[in-house]
Order: structure tokens, then sequence, then C-alpha cells
């Protein structure tokens, strides 16, 4: 069956630290996937777009990766903050399609 | 980029009862997408909404319980029939103009 995984756990870490959340599908041939952010109470947010003939995205202090092989995705957060403490959610969208499929979201944690 | 506004921003109904939800674009879009967030989930789509034609369901969503209506490029309607505790959610309208999707802020659903 077709699946995309994120870490249903939150990530806890302390500012300044570099945040590493996942994103794993299975059963799917992206043509492109995107993070978004959610801070409660509001819709997602987009931050970064990543197609499947490229290995790595740079945004500011945000980095995603897509290795097709592994059918995974990385998404980094350097110089952590506490304001970027929010849920962060993965979306694949398939070449064929204009539907964009989103994972559980992983929340994440900034201490002070 | 693309601003959304949606209403109402929450409400608590009845069951049995129908919400309709408003959203509006600040410019013109062909598509319109309808998802659901229920609590501690990610995003589910309901249905695209093309303007001057019938909207799309997906699997597990039908037109009875979730009509949708366009009436032109910048603004759609999605009801929620029949109210039961279940459908208590948040329910979000998209647009993609460009690859990436924005999000409307929401609308809170609380059936009792």
């Amino acid at each position: 069956s077709q699946k995309i995984e994120q870490n249903s756990e939150a990530l806890n870490i302390q500012e300044g630290k570099t945040a590493t959340l996942t994103c794993n599908y299975t059963n799917y041939s992206p043509a492109y996937l995107q993070w978004y952010r959610q801070d409660p109470g509001r819709g997602p947010v987009f931050l970064l777009l990543i197609r499947e003939n490229e290995k790595e995205k740079r945004k500011e202090r945000l980095k995603v990766t897509f290795d097709t092989t592994l059918k995974q995705s990385l998404f980094h957060i350097t110089a952590s903050q506490p304001a970027d403490s929010a849920t962060y959610l993965c979306a694949l969208r398939m070449d064929s399609s204009y539907k964009l499929i989103f994972g559980s979201g992983t929340r994440l944690l900034v201490r002070p | 980029s693309a601003v959304i506004s949606q209403k109402p921003s929450r409400d608590i109904c009845q069951r049995g009862t129908s919400l309709t939800i408003q959203c509006q674009v600040d410019s013109q879009v062909t598509m319109m997408f309808w998802y659901r967030q229920q609590p501690g989930q990610s995003l589910t789509l309901i249905a695209t909404a093309n303007q001057g034609s019938e909207a799309t369901y997906e699997s597990g969503f039908v037109i009875d319980k979730f009509p949708i209506s366009r009436p032109n490029l910048t603004f759609s309607t999605l009801t929620v029939s029949n109210l039961s505790p279940e459908d208590s959610s948040i329910y979000l309208c998209s647009v993609d103009p460009q690859e990436t999707q924005y999000f409307g802020p929401g609308t809170r659903l609380l059936v009792l």
C-alpha cells in the first residue's frame, strides 16, 4: 500500500541546534516533494519544494534533501530558534496528478 | 502567491444540522481544493472544485454529504450536511496557482 511516514513523536531540541525531520514514502513515484509548516489553529504554509531530479535545496536556514532511491526526504533547520516550534508536514505530488498527498507531520519543539 | 480567507473561522453545531463554509481568494484560480484535518491527523483531500463544472470527490467523500459550489474563479463554498460528532474537524480550502499550495486559515467545526 502507499504510505507517507513522518515521525509521530515530537522532536525536542535545544535552541541553536540543527533540527532534522524525516519523511519516508513507499509505493509512490513523486514528481516533487514539498515541506509545509503548520502552527496551531492555522493552515499550512509552504516552505520548500524539491523535484525528483534535485538532491538538495536550501532557503536561508532551511535545507531539504531528496533521495528517490531511499524514498526519503530530510528537512533540516539550522541554528534553530523557539519560533521554529511548529508542526512540519511533507507532501508528495505525482507527475500525473494535481493532487498533493500529505504526511501526518512531525511536531518540533525548540527549547530556549 | 495567494491570500485566502475563510468564514466562519469556527462554529459549534448541533447534530443533524449543516454548516456552509465560504472560501475567498484574492486572485482568480482554476482549481480550489477542500481538505479536512481531523484532530492530530494530517490533511485529507475532500474534493477539487473547478469553476463551471461539478466538483471531483475523493474516495470516501460524497456529494450528498459535502456539496460544493464554485460560482466564479475567486470563491467556493463547502457544505457539511447532516452533521455528526465525527464531522468535528478543521476544514481548509486551498489553491494551487503555481505548484505550491496556499491554504486558508481553516474553519474549526465542533459538532455536539
